[in-house]
């Protein structure tokens, strides 16, 4: 168990539907990240928050939008899906130190189908 | 903007041998932090090992052990006495430094490892 924890692991839905993915950061941790992994390829960065406020948008699209909570949590929306949204999604968290590495959750799978 | 270019898709090796993942970097900083990322079978992203590029001592981690050459934006992995659990997907990344609260990893697009018994 990372301490980073993401629900749920895998979710199955139909095209133009709307789903909500979220992410619990390991304890004591203020950020959080929002990565893209489609089949077989790299991680693309979507999205950073940082104690609640948004501090880095990498390739997100404008169908999908994230925030997070006071309680730290972030939750990643994803709507109007698409085929080519099926992807493995993850979460990461970091305290924000110089050279902390981060850490994963275990991801979410999306299939649209 | 950085890049991160892994040019071995695939590679393979014997159980106990020894093998090396190639990975470079395109960044106009001074200052960063290069990883290294294992992806098994079962997505989970776990570090391997991590370098800051201001030190010049190649970072280590048991059998795992890096490369680093900054002049020439090289950043290889070298596996030794390979084993069967480190069948996997590795990732080199990398993270600029001096940028506080924004401090996304750029990935390569990775490296698959075979372990062959």
């Amino acid at each position: 168990d990372s301490g980073v924890t993401q629900t749920p692991k895998h979710l199955i839905t139909a095209t133009g539907q709307r789903v909500t993915l979220r992410c619990s950061p390991r304890s004591g941790d203020l950020s959080v990240y929002w990565y893209q992994q489609s089949l077989d390829q790299g991680l693309q960065f979507l999205i950073q928050y940082y104690n609640g406020e948004e501090r880095a948008k990498g390739n997100i699209l404008e169908r999908f939008s994230a925030q997070q909570f006071p309680d730290l949590h972030s939750e990643l929306n994803l709507s109007s899906l698409e085929l080519g949204d099926s992807a493995l999604y993850f979460c990461a968290s970091s305290a924000a130190l110089w050279g902390a590495g981060y850490t994963f959750g275990s991801g979410t799978r999306l299939t649209v189908v | 903007a950085q890049t991160v270019t892994q040019s071995q898709p695939e590679m393979s090796v014997q159980e106990a041998e020894t093998v090396t993942l190639s990975c470079t970097y395109d960044t106009s900083e001074s200052d960063y932090y290069l990883f290294w990322y294992k992806q098994p079978p079962s997505r989970q992203m776990i570090l391997v090992i991590r370098q800051e590029a201001y030190k010049q001592q190649n970072a280590t981690e048991n059998r795992f052990s890096v490369n680093f050459q900054k002049a020439a934006k090289s950043f290889s992995l070298k596996i030794s006495d390979s084993q069967l659990g480190d069948a996997a997907m590795y990732f080199c990344a990398y993270r600029r430094s001096l940028d506080f609260g924004n401090e996304k990893l750029t990935f390569g697009t990775g490296t698959r490892l075979t372990i062959i018994p």
